[in-house]
């Protein structure tokens, strides 16, 4: 059965970068690891998605090493609306929709 | 712009009530999933469905069940709602095609369900 591991929390100031690591074993080796956020009283929202090495959007980045034992989250300059709980989501079973979402890393910006 | 609605927002039931939670979708997507969120244990499925009428149970199936008539709804039931059954209840959606495609999912906004 695939686990994840992330930090529970983490604090940051305005404009600094944000490193969040997700650790999961026992992954599917061409499936993505994919990364979502949520705000309070609202749905996990996606963020970003990859197999390997490093994925860039117009909001986050996205580093995979080539064990795909882990992965990191890379959010530039964060403001305070970045506060928020950080998911990564792994595949149990290749082929399949059976998701394994994390506990999550909440996040908090300071101004 | 994608829309998923859930039937409440807010619910408060009795033990041994059956519920029903409701989810509705506009963008015609094959796949749609239940999760249950609590606090330290993160999001866990309970339910998805890949077509009308099908179904495949997910990590905590327990307890629940789900239908599936027509491809823009899934309901998510407690046959006999439990105290531990209090939760954030979130439906979402996916694009069908081959699983190990995007997982790219939307979310409704949660039901908040209590059981008393």
């Amino acid at each position: 059965l695939a686990k994840t591991t992330q930090p529970i929390s983490m604090d940051s100031y305005e404009g600094q970068e944000v490193n969040i690591t997700c650790s999961h074993n026992n992954i599917a080796t061409n499936d993505y690891i994919t990364w979502y956020q949520q705000f309070p009283s609202q749905g996990p929202r996606f963020i970003i998605q990859g197999y390997k090495t490093k994925v860039t959007n117009e909001v986050a980045s996205l580093f995979i090493p080539a064990d795909r034992k882990s992965s990191t989250l890379s959010l530039p300059r964060v403001s305070l609306s970045d506060t928020a709980v950080y998911y990564c989501l792994v595949v149990d079973q290749p082929g399949t929709y059976k998701y394994i979402f994390g506990t999550g890393t909440r996040l908090k910006v300071l101004a | 712009d994608v829309k998923v609605t859930q039937s409440s927002r807010y619910l408060v039931k009795r033990t041994g009530e059956k519920v029903f939670l409701e989810c509705v979708q506009d963008m015609d997507h094959e796949n749609m999933f239940w999760y249950r969120q609590d606090p330290g244990l993160g999001l866990r499925l309970i339910y998805f469905s890949y077509d009308v009428k099908m179904k495949e149970k997910g990590d905590i199936p327990e307890g629940y069940s789900v239908s599936r008539e027509k491809k823009e709804r899934f309901s998510l039931i407690l046959e006999s709602a439990s105290t531990n059954q209090t939760s954030m209840y979130l439906c979402a959606i996916q694009r069908g095609g081959a699983a190990g495609n995007s997982y790219e999912q939307y979310f409704g906004p949660g039901t908040r369900l209590t059981v008393t």
